[in-house]
C-alpha cells in the first residue's frame, strides 16, 4: 500500500509559538493532500483540502491565518499551527489520494502527529 | 445533507466471538462507502471498500456489503481476535470529501 509520512510524530511547544508539520506522500505524486483533526474519542475532523500549485481549501470555522497550509510539491503539504494556544492541542493527520480528488476514492493516511501545546 | 452514523461504542466481544458494527448513511447520488481502522497508537488504515450497490469488500476477515435499499454498509466478522481490538469508523465518499462515523472502539478479551 502506499505509505505516507509525517514529521514530527509529537511536538511540545510553548504557547504563543509556531509549528510546522510536513506531511510526505512517499510512493507516488500526491495531486490532493488533506488536513485533519482528531480530537479525543471524536472522528475525524476535516481541516482543509489542499492541491499542489494553489491555495488550500478550508472548512468552515478553521481559520486559515491560524492554519496555514503550502502545498509546495507533489510530494509534500505542510500545516503550520501559527502562535499555538493549548486549545490547539490535538492530534492532527494528513492524508493523500493517488490522482486529483474525484478521480479515485481512496485516501491513504500518514501516522499522524500529537501537538501539545503548554 | 450527507451524513453516516455508527453505532456507539465500546463493543465488548469474547475472542471468537461473531462481530457486527452497523454502519448508515444518507447520501445523494452513489457514493462510495469504506472502513477504516485505527489500531492503538497508529495512524488511519483502509479496511475495505465498495464503490456500487451489492459490492462486497472484504479484508483480513472483515466483511462489508453496499446495500443501497436498506442504505447500510455493517462491517461483519465470524470470529474475532484479540488483536482486531481497534477503533473502526465508516465513511462515504460525496462530493470529492470523506465523510465520518464518529468511530466504534472495539475490545476483544481473550
Amino acid at each position: 500500500g502506499a505509505v505516507v509520512s509525517q514529521h514530527p510524530s509529537w511536538v511540545i511547544c510553548k504557547s504563543g509559538t509556531s509549528v510546522k508539520i510536513e506531511c510526505r506522500s512517499l510512493d507516488f505524486q500526491a495531486t490532493t493532500m488533506f488536513w485533519y483533526r482528531q480530537f479525543p474519542k471524536q472522528s475525524l475532523m476535516l481541516m482543509a483540502t489542499s492541491n499542489e500549485g494553489s491555495k488550500a481549501t478550508y472548512e468552515q470555522g478553521v481559520e486559515k491565518d491560524k492554519f496555514l497550509i503550502n502545498h509546495a510539491s507533489l510530494t509534500l503539504s505542510t500545516l503550520t499551527v501559527t502562535s499555538a494556544h493549548p486549545e490547539d492541542s490535538s492530534f492532527y493527520i494528513c492524508s493523500v489520494t493517488r490522482r486529483p480528488a474525484g478521480l479515485t476514492d481512496t485516501q491513504y493516511f500518514g501516522p499522524g502527529t500529537r501537538l501539545t501545546v503548554l | 445533507g450527507n451524513s453516516v452514523t455508527q453505532m456507539e461504542g465500546p463493543v465488548t466481544l469474547s475472542e471468537e466471538a461473531f462481530l457486527t458494527i452497523n454502519c448508515t448513511y444518507t447520501a445523494t447520488g452513489y457514493p462510495s462507502l469504506f472502513w477504516y481502522v485505527q489500531y492503538p497508537g497508529e495512524g488511519l488504515q483502509l479496511l475495505l471498500k465498495a464503490t456500487k450497490a451489492d459490492d462486497k469488500g472484504s479484508n483480513k476477515g472483515f466483511e462489508a456489503t453496499y446495500r443501497k435499499e436498506t442504505t447500510s454498509f455493517h462491517l461483519e466478522k465470524g470470529s474475532v481476535q484479540v488483536s482486531d481490538s481497534a477503533v473502526y469508523f465508516c465513511a462515504l465518499n460525496s462530493n470529492y470529501q470523506l465523510i465520518w462515523g464518529a468511530g466504534t472502539k472495539l475490545i476483544i478479551k481473550p
